[in-house]
């Protein structure tokens, strides 16, 4: 069994504050990491697949980096929108198979 | 083709009926995947197809729940029997194969709750 962790489990910030969450993973058997963001009655959208060591993606406001020889990823958001508010999941996969082994997701809410 | 659809969005039934799900992919993608999600937890992975064949099943994935994907199309997943444990978000998702400008990204539908009184 893959064990994915994130952390925080929720997170509450006041707008216009940076905020980032922790992924840990298997260090051992790498293929990729996932980043997806999930609002509520929507379907969780990708923001980021990641799959070299070192890698740094951004999206507007947000951002990620991986350490894909310790095992962790971290997303990073700057200056927080309302808009923001949502669960951000992180999904591992290695190179055994082909489906993702996801998180617990971490749950931000952005306070106006 | 505006995304992955699935039907119906929420259902409610008695404890030992049986229900069935519908996915609808993207058209182009050949890979389907199936997951659920439980509150406060992340989708676990059920089960997933590449064109018509199912490659792989969880162990979560008891007797009770089968999934199809007869013409490498849609595809449906059937619990019978329900339990209140099967009260979940059914999370359907589809991705392409590898190739030029594969990412490995999943698309997701919006998700089949179901409530099991």
């Amino acid at each position: 069994i893959l064990n994915v962790e994130q952390s925080p489990q929720s997170l509450h910030v006041q707008e216009g504050d940076s905020t980032n969450f922790t992924c840990s993973f298997p260090s051992s058997n790498f293929y990729a990491l996932h980043w997806y963001r999930w609002e509520t009655a929507k379907s969780p959208e990708a923001l980021f697949v990641m799959t070299l060591n070192g890698d740094e993606k951004k999206k507007g406001r947000i951002s990620a980096t991986l350490n894909t020889k310790e095992g962790y990823s971290y997303l990073y958001i700057k200056g927080s929108q309302p808009e923001d508010s949502a669960t951000y999941l992180c999904a591992f996969r290695n190179n055994a198979g082909n489906m993702l082994t996801f998180g617990g997701g971490t749950r931000l809410m952005v306070k106006p | 083709d505006t995304g992955v659809s699935q039907d119906p969005r929420h259902k409610i039934t008695k404890r030992g009926q049986n229900v069935t799900f519908r996915c609808d992919p993207i058209s182009e993608h050949n890979r389907l995947y199936w997951y659920r999600q439980t509150l406060g937890q992340g989708p676990e992975f059920l089960t997933y197809f590449q064109n018509e064949a199912q490659l792989e099943k969880s162990r979560l994935l008891s007797d009770r729940f089968s999934a199809e994907r007869p013409k490498g199309s849609f595809s449906t997943l059937e619990i019978q029997r329900t339990e209140q444990g099967d009260s979940a978000m059914y999370l359907c998702a589809s991705s392409s194969l590898p190739g030029q400008g594969y990412t490995g990204e999943l698309f997701f539908g919006e998700g089949s709750r179901l409530t099991v009184l």
